[in-house]
């Protein structure tokens, strides 16, 4: 089973600051990884697609890099509705099965 | 508008079985498999497996394999994942995910069904 590892669990920035969220994983899974945000109450979002790709709606402000184990998502400016936890999901040779990171907590 | 529409709340006992359904409209069944995510309180999302609506097939992950059946009703577009042998940490929001094309991501989710497991 491939790991994914979130870093950090929980990220504290003050609105219109740059965040920095990291995912890695146990063995190269290429591009095949998306980002999901997820509010409390809420079914998660999907953000990120193919590493680098923006979902349908996806503000400009949300980027997604890296490739094979060591992934990147930046929010260039957070506004008061980007406060959330944040997942990724490797997708990697799937069907076996697919799996989440632990998720990243970004708090005021 | 794609939607997924899960079924209530629900609270079981231990050892007891539940039985979550997923209605979609506003897509096909051909072009899509859905998978089956759960948070349990204070952890993140776990995947649970999926099913291939076209043909019934599936797959979970290997911790659920023999306590989890998912099944479908192609005549109401209708998923279900049903879960034997509940325990308390089964207590968990259960959500249905569409993935569009196959890919491994989900576009669409439903709007989550808690489950309770309490004696």
């Amino acid at each position: 089973e491939i790991v994914m590892t979130q870093s950090p669990a929980t990220l504290s920035v003050s609105p219109g600051e740059r965040a920095t969220l990291s995912c890695r994983a146990s063995r190269s899974i290429s591009s095949n990884l998306a980002w999901y945000q997820h509010k409390p109450g809420q079914a998660p979002r999907l953000l990120i697609y193919g590493a680098s790709t923006r979902a349908t709606g996806v503000p400009a402000r949300f980027s997604g890099s890296g490739s094979g184990t060591e992934f990147t998502l930046t929010i260039s400016s957070l506004q008061s509705e980007d406060f959330a936890v944040y997942y990724c999901q490797q997708y990697n040779n799937w069907r076996p099965g697919l799996t989440f990171g632990g998720g990243t907590k970004v708090e005021i | 508008q794609v939607q997924l529409v899960q079924s209530g709340a629900e609270v079981k006992k231990p050892g007891a079985s539940v039985k979550v359904s997923c209605n979609i409209s506003g897509d096909t069944f051909t072009d899509s498999y859905i998978h089956w995510v759960r948070q349990a309180p204070g952890h993140g999302l776990e995947w649970m497996g999926w099913i291939n609506p076209n043909n019934g097939g599936s797959n979970s992950a290997q911790r659920f394999q023999g306590r989890v059946t998912m099944t479908r009703d192609t005549s109401i577009t209708t998923v279900y994942m049903e879960l034997s042998r509940l325990r308390s940490d089964d207590t968990a929001v259960y959500y249905c995910a569409r993935d569009f094309k196959i890919r491994g991501f989900s576009d669409y989710w439903g709007q989550g069904t808690l489950v309770t497991v309490s004696s």
